[in-house]
Protein backbone atom coordinates (compact mmCIF):
# COMPACT_ATOMS: atom_id res chain seq x y z
CA UNK A 1 0.00 0.00 0.00
CA UNK A 2 0.55 3.58 -0.51
CA UNK A 3 3.20 5.05 2.30
CA UNK A 4 2.16 8.39 4.23
CA UNK A 5 5.15 9.77 6.69
CA UNK A 6 4.55 12.21 9.46
CA UNK A 7 7.09 14.50 11.19
CA UNK A 8 7.55 14.52 14.48
CA UNK A 9 6.24 11.73 15.88
CA UNK A 10 5.99 12.91 19.15
CA UNK A 11 6.49 17.20 20.56
CA UNK A 12 6.16 18.65 23.52
CA UNK A 13 5.69 22.14 24.05
CA UNK A 14 5.21 24.59 26.30
CA UNK A 15 1.68 26.45 26.36
CA UNK A 16 1.57 29.21 24.20
CA UNK A 17 4.30 28.16 21.47
CA UNK A 18 3.32 27.27 17.71
CA UNK A 19 3.89 23.73 16.98
CA UNK A 20 4.22 22.58 13.32
CA UNK A 21 3.43 19.09 11.49
CA UNK A 22 4.12 17.83 8.37
CA UNK A 23 2.43 14.85 6.60
CA UNK A 24 3.94 13.76 3.29
CA UNK A 25 2.95 10.85 1.10
CA UNK A 26 6.06 9.58 -0.42
CA UNK A 27 5.40 7.10 -3.63
CA UNK A 28 2.39 8.52 -4.43
CA UNK A 29 0.79 12.01 -5.43
CA UNK A 30 -1.96 13.06 -2.70
CA UNK A 31 -5.07 15.82 -4.39
CA UNK A 32 -7.02 15.40 -1.28
CA UNK A 33 -5.36 15.26 2.33
CA UNK A 34 -6.92 14.85 5.68
CA UNK A 35 -6.47 15.96 9.26
CA UNK A 36 -7.78 14.29 12.18
CA UNK A 37 -7.24 14.10 16.06
CA UNK A 38 -7.86 11.27 18.00
CA UNK A 39 -8.43 11.61 21.92
CA UNK A 40 -7.07 8.23 24.51
CA UNK A 41 -9.90 5.57 23.52
CA UNK A 42 -11.58 7.52 20.96
CA UNK A 43 -12.31 7.13 17.44
CA UNK A 44 -11.04 9.67 14.55
CA UNK A 45 -12.15 13.12 14.51
CA UNK A 46 -11.87 15.19 10.80
CA UNK A 47 -10.90 18.27 11.53
CA UNK A 48 -10.21 19.44 8.09
CA UNK A 49 -10.23 18.78 4.53
CA UNK A 50 -7.32 19.98 1.87
CA UNK A 51 -6.90 19.95 -1.54
CA UNK A 52 -3.39 20.92 -3.23
CA UNK A 53 -3.03 24.27 -4.24
CA UNK A 54 -6.69 25.51 -2.25
CA UNK A 55 -7.70 26.62 1.23
CA UNK A 56 -8.41 24.05 3.74
CA UNK A 57 -12.36 23.30 4.25
CA UNK A 58 -12.79 22.82 7.90
CA UNK A 59 -15.43 20.49 9.88
CA UNK A 60 -17.78 22.05 12.19
CA UNK A 61 -16.55 23.91 15.51
CA UNK A 62 -12.42 23.63 14.17
CA UNK A 63 -10.71 26.89 14.39
CA UNK A 64 -9.16 27.66 11.32
CA UNK A 65 -7.34 30.33 12.94
CA UNK A 66 -5.60 27.87 15.47
CA UNK A 67 -4.90 24.78 13.16
CA UNK A 68 -3.59 26.10 10.12
CA UNK A 69 -3.48 23.68 7.28
CA UNK A 70 -1.27 24.26 3.86
CA UNK A 71 -1.21 21.90 1.19
CA UNK A 72 1.16 23.53 -1.02
CA UNK A 73 2.29 20.60 -3.28
CA UNK A 74 0.70 17.02 -4.19
CA UNK A 75 3.45 15.30 -1.37
CA UNK A 76 3.20 18.18 1.47
CA UNK A 77 0.66 19.13 3.82
CA UNK A 78 1.16 21.00 7.15
CA UNK A 79 -0.86 21.28 10.23
CA UNK A 80 0.15 24.45 12.57
CA UNK A 81 -1.28 24.36 16.19
CA UNK A 82 -0.82 28.33 17.07
CA UNK A 83 -0.66 29.48 20.45
CA UNK A 84 -1.25 25.98 22.00
CA UNK A 85 -2.44 25.06 24.90
CA UNK A 86 -3.18 22.03 27.02
CA UNK A 87 -6.48 20.82 25.68
CA UNK A 88 -4.55 21.09 22.54
CA UNK A 89 -2.51 17.61 23.67
CA UNK A 90 -3.62 14.58 21.33
CA UNK A 91 -2.87 12.88 18.68
CA UNK A 92 -2.85 14.21 15.18
CA UNK A 93 -3.26 12.08 11.95
CA UNK A 94 -3.14 12.74 7.94
CA UNK A 95 -4.07 10.67 5.11
CA UNK A 96 -4.12 10.94 1.83
CA UNK A 97 -5.74 9.57 -0.98
CA UNK A 98 -4.18 7.37 -3.15
CA UNK A 99 -4.22 4.01 -5.11
CA UNK A 100 -5.04 1.00 -2.90
CA UNK A 101 -2.30 -2.15 -3.41
CA UNK A 102 -5.60 -3.89 -2.19
CA UNK A 103 -8.80 -3.37 -4.06
CA UNK A 104 -6.92 -1.63 -7.06
CA UNK A 105 -8.87 1.18 -6.41
CA UNK A 106 -7.74 4.83 -7.03
CA UNK A 107 -9.11 6.84 -3.67
CA UNK A 108 -8.27 4.80 -0.67
CA UNK A 109 -6.99 6.87 2.00
CA UNK A 110 -3.62 5.90 3.99
CA UNK A 111 -2.97 7.14 7.14
CA UNK A 112 0.46 8.65 8.46
CA UNK A 113 1.97 7.13 11.87
CA UNK A 114 0.42 10.02 13.83
CA UNK A 115 1.61 12.99 16.10
CA UNK A 116 1.86 12.91 19.51
CA UNK A 117 1.34 16.64 21.05
CA UNK A 118 1.73 17.34 24.26
CA UNK A 119 1.10 21.08 25.47
CA UNK A 120 2.43 21.89 29.05
CA UNK B 1 -28.22 8.76 17.23
CA UNK B 2 -24.61 8.70 15.87
CA UNK B 3 -23.57 8.07 12.25
CA UNK B 4 -21.80 5.42 12.87
CA UNK B 5 -22.24 3.15 15.91
CA UNK B 6 -19.84 0.37 17.06
CA UNK B 7 -19.69 -1.69 20.02
CA UNK B 8 -16.41 -0.68 21.90
CA UNK B 9 -15.35 -3.89 23.73
CA UNK B 10 -13.07 -4.71 24.97
CA UNK B 11 -13.15 -7.76 23.62
CA UNK B 12 -11.13 -10.61 24.57
CA UNK B 13 -10.78 -14.16 22.75
CA UNK B 14 -8.21 -17.39 22.67
CA UNK B 15 -5.85 -17.41 20.46
CA UNK B 16 -7.37 -19.77 17.09
CA UNK B 17 -10.75 -18.42 17.55
CA UNK B 18 -12.99 -16.66 15.11
CA UNK B 19 -13.61 -13.01 15.93
CA UNK B 20 -16.52 -11.16 14.49
CA UNK B 21 -16.77 -7.42 14.64
CA UNK B 22 -19.60 -5.25 13.72
CA UNK B 23 -21.14 -1.73 12.68
CA UNK B 24 -24.38 -0.21 12.21
CA UNK B 25 -24.82 2.48 10.46
CA UNK B 26 -27.94 4.80 9.67
CA UNK B 27 -27.09 6.68 6.78
CA UNK B 28 -28.22 4.72 3.30
CA UNK B 29 -25.96 6.65 1.28
CA UNK B 30 -23.04 5.25 2.33
CA UNK B 31 -21.68 3.57 -0.45
CA UNK B 32 -17.74 2.52 0.30
CA UNK B 33 -17.12 0.59 3.52
CA UNK B 34 -13.56 -0.24 4.71
CA UNK B 35 -12.05 -1.50 7.79
CA UNK B 36 -9.08 -0.37 9.41
CA UNK B 37 -6.91 -1.80 11.90
CA UNK B 38 -4.71 0.34 14.28
CA UNK B 39 -2.02 -0.48 17.04
CA UNK B 40 -1.55 1.73 20.14
CA UNK B 41 0.10 4.85 19.76
CA UNK B 42 0.19 3.95 15.70
CA UNK B 43 -1.90 5.44 12.51
CA UNK B 44 -4.26 2.98 10.95
CA UNK B 45 -3.68 0.72 8.58
CA UNK B 46 -6.14 -0.32 5.92
CA UNK B 47 -7.43 -4.31 6.05
CA UNK B 48 -10.86 -4.57 3.58
CA UNK B 49 -12.09 -1.98 1.36
CA UNK B 50 -15.54 -2.74 -0.61
CA UNK B 51 -17.93 -1.17 -2.47
CA UNK B 52 -21.96 -1.86 -1.65
CA UNK B 53 -22.71 -4.67 -0.54
CA UNK B 54 -21.52 -8.53 -1.10
CA UNK B 55 -19.09 -10.32 0.70
CA UNK B 56 -14.81 -9.76 0.05
CA UNK B 57 -12.10 -12.13 1.65
CA UNK B 58 -8.54 -12.08 1.88
CA UNK B 59 -6.13 -14.43 3.91
CA UNK B 60 -7.68 -14.73 7.07
CA UNK B 61 -10.06 -11.60 6.91
CA UNK B 62 -13.70 -11.16 5.58
CA UNK B 63 -15.70 -8.58 5.30
CA UNK B 64 -19.56 -8.44 5.15
CA UNK B 65 -21.86 -5.43 3.94
CA UNK B 66 -25.48 -6.14 4.00
CA UNK B 67 -26.73 -2.49 2.87
CA UNK B 68 -30.45 -3.85 3.26
CA UNK B 69 -29.81 -3.54 7.05
CA UNK B 70 -26.89 -0.61 7.14
CA UNK B 71 -24.73 -3.57 8.89
CA UNK B 72 -20.96 -4.38 7.87
CA UNK B 73 -19.14 -7.21 9.92
CA UNK B 74 -15.08 -8.35 9.28
CA UNK B 75 -14.80 -11.95 10.77
CA UNK B 76 -10.89 -12.94 11.49
CA UNK B 77 -10.21 -16.53 11.38
CA UNK B 78 -7.74 -18.12 13.18
CA UNK B 79 -6.85 -15.11 15.41
CA UNK B 80 -3.77 -14.36 16.17
CA UNK B 81 -1.94 -12.71 19.03
CA UNK B 82 -0.65 -9.65 16.44
CA UNK B 83 -3.92 -9.66 15.63
CA UNK B 84 -4.96 -7.41 18.86
CA UNK B 85 -5.63 -4.32 18.07
CA UNK B 86 -8.71 -1.63 17.83
CA UNK B 87 -10.35 -2.55 14.05
CA UNK B 88 -12.35 0.69 13.59
CA UNK B 89 -15.15 0.29 10.70
CA UNK B 90 -15.52 3.26 8.27
CA UNK B 91 -17.71 4.41 5.43
CA UNK B 92 -18.66 6.82 3.01
CA UNK B 93 -21.20 8.13 0.03
CA UNK B 94 -18.92 8.86 -2.57
CA UNK B 95 -14.95 8.37 -3.85
CA UNK B 96 -13.90 11.68 -2.52
CA UNK B 97 -16.46 12.02 0.39
CA UNK B 98 -15.10 12.27 3.78
CA UNK B 99 -14.78 9.19 5.94
CA UNK B 100 -16.87 8.50 8.92
CA UNK B 101 -15.09 6.37 11.43
CA UNK B 102 -17.37 3.80 14.40
CA UNK B 103 -15.57 4.44 17.49
CA UNK B 104 -13.36 1.34 16.95
CA UNK B 105 -13.36 -2.24 19.20
CA UNK B 106 -10.23 -3.17 21.25
CA UNK B 107 -9.84 -6.65 20.61
CA UNK B 108 -7.30 -8.71 22.33
CA UNK B 109 -6.07 -12.40 21.29
CA UNK B 110 -4.84 -14.21 24.77
CA UNK B 111 -2.10 -17.10 23.96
Amino acid sequence: GAVVSQHPSRVICKSGTSVKIECRSLDFQATTMFWYRQFPKQSLMLMATSNEGSKATYEQGVEKDKFLINHASLTLSTLTVTSAHPEDSSFYICSGIGTSGISGATDTQYFGPGTRLTVL
Amino acid sequence: QKEVEQDPGPLSVPEGAIVSLNCTYSNSAFQYFMWYRQYSRKGPELLMYTYSSGNKEDGRFTAQVDKSSKYISLFIRDSQPSDSATYLCAMRKTSYDKVIFGPGTSLSVIP
